[in-house]
């Protein structure tokens, strides 16, 4: 079984504050991926790589960075948070391959004050 | 573009029935995947079936079966004898072959509530 691991799993921040958001998955997928959830919009996807150094913008970059260090680690960054970005963050990993299942973390609740 | 539609916000059946929930999609790519996920009470997100675009047939697992209208660029989820555990959100998704890199978009989402 895949397993994604997001920390920290609740985060509450200020307005104009910074914000790093964790993942690791431990499967040696190339794919990983960040989106949002929020009520009415589904899952938007934010940014996502295809493998360490790498990344792509997705449909909802703006105020968001990323960064993928290794194969494992892919980061979203926040570094002037707003209340608009309060939402569920949920991370996932897949395999090489347009007909790969997606694998996803337990997600991040994220709360900017 | 890549787009994902689900217009069903929550649909609500009786325990053992079976119940569609609908999907349409756009992409410029001729081949493509199309997925099922559901998300539990507990906010996990599942696999649950997938679609290959180039496949005429549709595809089945275990109650699960799919509803794949090419020409409609539409993919239903069918749940048959539906049980109080199926309560959960389900979101359509889509991947191109050969396009956009290995993006993967979701459509909104649609709250099932099965009752006794």
């Amino acid at each position: 079984e895949a397993a994604v691991t997001q920390s920290p799993r609740n985060k509450v921040t200020v307005t104009g504050g910074n914000v790093t958001l964790s993942c690791r998955q431990t499967n040696s997928h190339n794919y990983m991926y960040w989106y949002r959830q929020d009520t009415g919009h589904g899952l938007r996807l934010i940014h996502y790589s295809y493998g360490a150094g790498n990344l792509q913008i997705g449909d909802v970059p703006d105020g968001y960075k990323a960064t993928r260090t290794t194969q494992e680690d892919f980061f979203l960054l926040l570094e002037l948070a707003s209340p608009s970005q309060t939402s569920l963050y949920f991370c996932a990993s897949s395999e090489t391959g347009a007909n790969t299942e997606v694998f996803f973390g337990k997600g991040t609740r994220l709360t900017v004050v | 573009a890549q787009k994902v539609t689900q217009t069903q916000t929550s649909i609500s059946v009786v325990e053992k029935t079976t119940v569609t929930m609908d999907c349409v999609y756009e992409t410029r790519d001729s081949s493509y995947f199309l997925f099922w996920y559901k998300q539990t009470a507990s906010g996990e997100i599942v696999f649950l079936i997938r679609q290959d675009s180039y496949k005429k047939e549709n595809a089945t697992v275990g109650h699960y079966s799919l509803n794949f209208q090419k020409p409609k660029s539409s993919i239903g989820l069918i749940i048959t004898a539906t049980q109080i555990e199926d309560s959960a959100v389900y979101f359509c998704a889509m991947r191109d072959m050969n396009y956009n890199q290995g993006k993967l978009i979701f459509g909104q989402g649609t709250k099932l509530s099965i009752k006794p």
